[in-house]
């Protein structure tokens, strides 16, 4: 079973609001992603992660930003929200080094709206 | 460039029947295949994946899925549902010579509702 942990698990907040959605995995996996959600949508990877200082941002363009400077913790940041931020964000991680063929395990997301 | 079709948004079945929830995917390189599912409230679960040998899969939960390579088809089934396989179903693939660097493409999901 999988130990990815996403907090808050929904969240409103007003415009122009500073917000980290939180993300640690007790697995030891070294590579981590955040993906956005809307719905009838596919996931859109939106950040990825190596390791420990590794972050690359993902396929969809976002104004958040990532930090990984514990390998089990990945948060995302959004330093001013906008009501097109409003989404539900999903973090994983992978075993294996992170390789195409490699299980991702996710966490039960962050259901995040902006007023 | 690789994508997938999810060809039905939703596909609504009566408890004990069976079920097909095809995927179709498009890509200029070997693949692997994945189906994930999610359950109101809570995130993906790997469902099963085809990685090489037999092309019939088989998953968790009662579900397989067959690898067509001719028609890049990769449908789920199951012989017959239950009211707890309510849920979104997500077929992905990703690129076999990717590496590290690889990109999982998602479809867009189908939600599978099974009445009672």
């Amino acid at each position: 079973e999988a130990d990815i942990y996403q907090t808050p698990r929904y969240l409103v907040i007003g415009t122009g609001k500073k917000i980290t959605l939180e993300c640690s995995q007790t697995m030891g996996h070294d590579k981590m992603y955040w993906y956005q959600q809307d719905p009838g949508m596919e996931l859109h990877l939106i950040h990825y992660s190596y390791g420990v200082n590794s972050t690359e941002k993902g396929d969809l363009s976002s104004e958040s930003t990532v930090s990984r400077i514990r390998t089990e913790h990945f948060p995302l940041t959004l330093e001013s929200a906008r009501p097109s931020h409003t989404s539900q964000y999903l973090c994983a991680s992978s075993e294996f080094g992170g390789l195409a063929a490699d299980t991702q395990y996710f966490g039960p997301g962050t259901r995040l709206t902006v007023l | 460039a690789q994508s997938v079709t999810q060809l039905d948004s939703q596909v609504p079945v009566f408890e004990e029947a069976p079920v097909e929830l095809r995927c179709n995917y498009s890509s200029s390189v070997s693949v692997y295949l994945f189906w994930y599912v999610q359950y109101p409230n809570q995130g993906l679960q790997l469902l099963l994946k085809y990685l090489s040998g037999s092309t019939l899969v088989k998953g968790i939960n009662g579900f397989e899925a067959e690898f067509n390579k001719s028609q890049t088809s990769f449908h789920l089934r199951k012989p017959s549902v239950h009211i707890s396989d309510t849920a979104e179903y997500f077929c992905a693939v990703s690129d076999r010579g990717g590496g590290s660097n690889y990109k999982l493409t998602f479809g867009k999901g189908t939600l599978l509702t099974v009445n009672p």
